[in-house]
């Protein structure tokens, strides 16, 4: 079954560098998401991404992240300069349909980042 | 800001017996509803979903209903395995919106 995969899957950084975190998407899907949940929190929304652009942000995607879909199979998420608060698991998914189908988004294992 | 909320935290549940698993919303402008699963070091996994035109949709041991002028869906599972242990989270979404919010899920443990 198709699956979406996340690497690494453990990430310590030191505060104010730099950190790529990638995903690849099922092969047919359209859609990109990325999500993160805080220990202890919910899991809640960064980004979404369709046809090489964000589609839709939320207020914790500020100017220090950044998406990209560098070739025709990865999607990564930056942070330029990491703070304590970014630690937590991030999680990307993707989705073949938007509003109006099913909106059933599948998603990788996540990866989780310690910023120390 | 608790679009989605799920007041208990865990729940225990006997094997062969019903988990009822319980949800409450307020924004009326969301439309589809959906249930994840979540393992330890695993992301969500897709359950089952409602729409809000319907009262109540049923996949194999799962049923979802819901009941819009309480804002309030519950998650059925019967009868309950010991594979069923894992977090469930209840999530919405609203037309037109990308995004899937997410209660804060539901721990549980199915008892031998």
């Amino acid at each position: 079954e198709p699956e979406v995969t996340q690497t690494p899957s453990h990430q310590v950084t030191q505060m104010g560098q730099e950190v790529i975190l990638r995903c690849v998407p099922i092969s047919n899907h359209l859609y990109f998401y990325w999500y993160r949940q805080i220990l202890g929190q919910k899991v809640e929304f960064l980004v979404s991404f369709y046809n090489n652009e964000i589609s839709e942000k939320s207020e914790i995607f500020d100017d220090q992240f950044s998406v990209e879909r560098p070739d025709g199979s990865n999607f990564t998420l930056k942070i330029r300069s990491t703070k304590l608060e970014d630690s937590a698991m991030y999680f990307c998914a993707s989705s073949e349909l938007k509003r109006g189908g099913y909106n059933e988004q599948f998603f990788g294992p996540g990866t989780r980042l310690t910023v120390l | 800001d608790q679009q989605v909320k799920q007041n208990s935290p865990s729940l225990s549940v006997q094997e062969g017996r019903i988990s009822i698993l319980n949800c409450d919303y307020t924004n009326s402008m969301f439309d589809y509803f959906l249930w994840y699963k979540k393992y330890p070091a695993e992301g969500p996994t897709f359950l089952i979903s409602i729409s809000s035109i319907k009262d109540k949709n049923e996949d194999g041991r799962f049923t979802v209903f819901l009941n819009k002028s309480a804002k309030h869906l519950s998650l059925h599972i019967v009868p309950s395995q010991p594979g069923d242990s894992a977090v469930y989270f209840c999530a919405a979404s609203a037309l037109n919106d990308d995004k899937i919010i997410f209660g804060k899920g539901t721990r549980l443990h199915i008892l031998p």
